[in-house]
């Protein structure tokens, strides 16, 4: 069974702390996806990243950072949490084969206070 | 860019049928998609439709496509209460690096 893992469900952090979301998928594919989700304005994609220490920005990709230094790992570093950035985060992968269906973790929630 | 559009919400009664709908704007779209969205998780992905499909079926779920029109539907028969989520329609973007497009998601409403 396809499995995407998030390293916190919830998460509180203070305006100005570095923040790392880590995210690990075990079915070997070579996309990974970050997206925030706010209420009334779905999912917005971040970064992704199709391999190994490659990266591409998103539609939102200021006041992030991505590393992918494993295949099966994707990290989001925020580097200097801010209010504005109070939202859930979701990771997915998708295999570069297939019907490229996205596999979500389920969701980090992050408040910066 | 690519846009896909969704009403926001949706109200039915348990035991009738559901139809949420979808339409999108990329004429180049190869894969359709739904999600389910429960309360505090992830989504997760119900099932897929390749262009090329007018149809899928898959159990109590009913997927229907007209290419012509842009327009995709998620059809849920003998709607639960379990069935309460929000459903995310998405589409593949075909302009490269398998990045896909969703739209806000609708909210589907059972009442008992």
């Amino acid at each position: 069974d396809v499995k995407v893992t998030q390293s916190s469900r919830y998460l509180v952090k203070r305006t100005g702390e570095k923040v790392f979301l880590e995210c690990v998928q075990d079915m070997d594919h070579e996309n990974m996806f970050w997206y925030r989700q706010d209420p009334g304005l779905g999912l917005r994609l971040i970064y992704f990243s199709y391999d190994v220490k490659m990266k591409e920005k998103g539609d939102i990709p200021e006041g992030y950072s991505v590393s992918r230094e494993k295949k099966e790992r994707f990290s989001l570093i925020l580097e200097s949490a801010s209010t504005n950035q109070t939202s859930m985060y979701l990771c997915a992968s998708s295999s570069s084969e297939g019907g490229y269906e996205q596999y979500f973790g389920p969701g980090t929630r992050l408040t910066v206070t | 860019g690519e846009d896909v559009e969704q009403s926001l919400f949706l109200s039915v009664r348990e035991g009738d049928s559901s139809v949420i709908n979808c339409t999108y704007t990329d004429s180049s779209s190869t894969y359709l998609y739904w999600y389910k969205q429960e309360p505090g998780a992830g989504l997760q992905l119900l099932t897929y439709i390749f262009s090329n499909m007018d149809m899928k079926q898959d159990q109590r779920l009913t997927v229907l496509l007209n290419k012509k029109d842009k327009h995709l539907s998620l059809r849920i028969a003998d709607t639960q209460t379990g069935d309460s989520a929000i459903y995310f329609c998405a589409e593949f973007d075909s302009g490269g690096y398998q990045k896909v497009t969703f739209g806000t998601g609708t909210k589907l409403q059972v009442i008992p």
